[in-house]
């Protein structure tokens, strides 16, 4: 697609609850980063994805939080027994062929965990 | 470890203005990129300019440009002519091919006041 496309937009879950955040990469682009943005805070890295190469999952804040990118393409952001402390803008970006750092967002998943 | 401090969490500014928003840096690499990201109400993130650690020029766009103190470890924005559609949170950040991750600063809200 030309852009990162995300969904859903904004999801709203009870607390112990499972969520699953999608993220739809530009073609081609085959690096691939999730954020969390926490109300007022900066962006907080989770997890990288780069071609077949095994996942930096070095930003995952507890065991609770997965994700997986399927065929190099789409990527699933995995939140298991949500916690108020979930809530947050999840961000997906790429990041184009020149590999210099310029990473192409989404506009983001805002996750409420009641 | 790469980190990237902004230290004013917020400004207001009158239109047609001019702003400077500071950024710190520190990076044992001598080879990185720093950027400034602009995320409006609308959450989408947006590249506002770009500079590369081994060009003394500043970068410049429109009425964005950047003043880069590498010894300083200093990467300050400054906005000219301010507009009411500027208005949104900054984010510095800071890349590094080694570590292949953007690492951001935690933000800085600018209000354009007409």
């Amino acid at each position: 697609g030309a852009g990162v496309s995300q969904s859903p937009s904004n999801k709203v879950t009870e607390k112990g609850k499972d969520v699953e955040l999608r993220c739809d990469p530009i073609s081609g682009h085959t690096a691939l980063y999730w954020y969390r943005q926490s109300l007022g805070q900066g962006l907080e890295f989770l997890i990288y994805f780069q071609g077949n190469s095994a996942p930096d999952k070095s930003g995952l804040p507890s065991d609770r939080f997965s994700a997986e990118r399927t065929g190099g393409s789409v990527s699933t952001l995995t939140i298991q027994r949500t916690q108020q402390e979930d809530s947050a803008v999840y961000l997906c970006a790429t990041i184009g062929l020149a590999n210099t750092g310029e990473l192409f967002f989404g506009e983001g998943s805002r996750l409420t965990v009641l | 470890a790469q980190t990237v401090t902004q230290s004013q969490p917020e400004m207001s500014v009158q239109e047609a203005e001019t702003v400077t928003l500071s950024c710190t840096y520190d990076t044992s690499e001598s080879n990185y990129y720093l950027f400034w990201y602009k995320q409006p109400p609308s959450r989408q993130m947006i590249l506002v300019i770009r500079q590369e650690a081994y060009k003394q020029q500043n970068a410049t766009e429109n009425r964005f440009s950047v003043n880069f103190q590498k010894a300083a470890k200093s990467f300050s924005l400054k906005i000219s002519d301010s507009q009411l559609g500027d208005t949104a949170m900054y984010f510095c950040a800071s890349w590094q091919g080694g570590s292949e991750k953007l690492v951001f600063g935690k933000g800085m809200k600018l209000t354009v006041n007409p």
